[in-house]
């Protein structure tokens, strides 16, 4: 069982269209992030969250960690088939090291 | 902004033999360095915890012998598979942490991808 659950696993979409990737845990983070990934690199942050209830936007993507430090959302609008990659959390419990959730892979069709 | 560097970024070698892969931080110090492994379409994984001028701390499971780690330098981490098997395959990722910041300066590697024949 991981300690980050994201959901969906996979996600396939039409150019133009929304989607929202939820990042779960009954345990509380002191903070969260949000990398992309793509094929053959290393993850490369978007976005770090820290405060509970904060909303952090990047561009076209909107970052939400929940009042209670358990989760978090990052919704994109409008996907063009740039956005295609792995998507990953990673919490941050005991202020040293990162625990990876199992990560989002998301195509984009034009 | 801050770069970490692989070497190399890829590897194929035959079963029994070791392989080493380096981690470098390049404008920057990094006390504390970390090694993932990450398989096809899956997550990354956290094998270890490499801290300069200690031992590395291994995750649960993560073979110590099997995979060596050295921290010789605040800007230089080693990550050796000995006697590497098939099921060694997989893409290796490190990541360096700058002390002078919080735990979003950490900086991930492009990766090395090791293919065991």
């Amino acid at each position: 069982t991981q300690l980050l659950e994201q959901s969906p696993q996979f996600l396939s979409i039409q150019e133009g269209e929304n989607l929202t990737v939820y990042c779960n845990s009954s345990s509380v983070f002191s903070s969260l992030q949000w990398y992309r990934q793509e094929p053959g690199e290393g993850p490369v942050l978007l976005v770090t969250v820290v405060t509970g209830g904060e909303v952090k936007k990047l561009k076209r993507l909107t970052f939400q960690f929940g009042d209670a430090r358990k989760d978090s959302s990052l919704h994109i609008t409008a996907a063009q088939p740039g956005d295609t990659g792995l998507y990953l959390c990673a919490g941050d419990l005991a202020g040293n090291m990162l625990t990876f959730g199992g990560g989002t892979r998301l195509m984009v069709k034009p | 902004g801050a770069v970490v560097s692989q070497h190399p970024s890829w590897v194929i070698c035959k079963s029994g033999t070791s392989v080493k892969i380096e981690c470098r931080s390049l404008d920057f110090q990094a006390t504390t360095m970390f090694w993932y492994r990450q398989f096809p379409k899956q997550s990354l994984m956290l094998m270890a915890t490499s801290n300069e001028g200690s031992k590395a701390t291994y995750e649960q499971g993560v073979e110590k012998d099997k995979f060596l780690i050295n921290h010789a330098s605040l800007t230089l981490s080693t990550l050796t598979v000995t006697s590497a098997h098939p099921e060694d395959s997989s893409f290796y990722i490190c990541s360096a942490r700058d002390p002078a910041g919080g735990l979003d300066t950490q900086y991930f590697g492009p990766g090395t991808r090791l293919t065991v024949l």
